[in-house]
């Protein structure tokens, strides 16, 4: 595709279930980045891939947050046992050789509503 | 570690007024640092970048920022705003070419009629 691509755009879940949501990077971009945005706040860091490794994951909050990029380019960000203070709206971007040498590409997002 | 900090939740400005949003870093190390917009309903957008070099860095959409590193501030300006400005924006600051960006709080650019 033309961009970044996350689904769903939205997601309402209950407290307590396993969520995933997806980013499709731009074709051939090795680094991809998870971050966070909560309401009145600027986007807050979550992980870092290049290629299919996480190059820093100091972001993540806890161990409910996991992140995979088996194949170096769909990623999947999963959360365990969701909790209200998890609603949030999920970005991707991803860069051709990582955000400061290249420019990030920014999905619109996935907008987490726990319940 | 790389923080930085925006100095105004909101600014108003009358449509082709001039306009400054204000960036001040923290950084232990090299610094780079970034200007991100977010129009409504829109995914974010770089504006510009600094890595070296120039300290006055020219973006698109007529916007510029200066890289003070005495005051460790990074500005973005404009000098006349037009209602298709209204956004939100980004200051961001990465420590290394291979790490990650970390984001301001965001600054909300009214334009008023």
């Amino acid at each position: 595709g033309a961009g970044v691509s996350q689904t769903p755009s939205n997601k309402v879940t209950e407290k307590g279930k396993y969520v995933e949501l997806r980013c499709d990077p731009i074709s051939g971009h090795t680094a991809l980045y998870w971050y966070r945005q909560s309401l009145g706040q600027g986007p807050e860091f979550l992980i870092y891939f290049q290629g299919t490794g996480a190059a820093d994951d100091s972001g993540l909050p806890n161990d409910r947050f996991f992140a995979v990029r088996p194949e170096g380019s769909v990623s999947t960000l999963k959360i365990q046992r969701t909790e209200r203070g998890d609603s949030a709206v999920y970005l991707c971007a991803s860069s051709f050789q990582g955000a400061v040498n290249t420019e990030a590409f920014f999905g619109q997002g996935t907008r987490l509503t726990v319940v | 570690a790389q923080s930085v900090t925006q100095l105004d939740s909101q600014v108003p400005v009358f449509e082709e007024a001039p306009v400054e949003l204000r960036c001040n870093y923290s950084s232990s190390v090299s610094v780079y640092l970034f200007w991100y917009v977010q129009y409504p309903n829109q995914g974010l957008q770089l504006l510009l970048k600094y890595l070296s070099g120039s300290t006055l860095v020219k973006g698109i959409n007529g916007f510029e920022a200066e890289f003070n590193k005495s005051q460790t501030s990074f500005h973005l300006r404009k000098p006349s705003v037009h209602i298709s400005d209204t956004a939100e924006y980004f200051c961001a600051v990465s420590g290394n070419r291979d790490d990650k960006i970390i984001f301001g709080k965001g600054t909300r650019l009214h334009i008023l009629p």
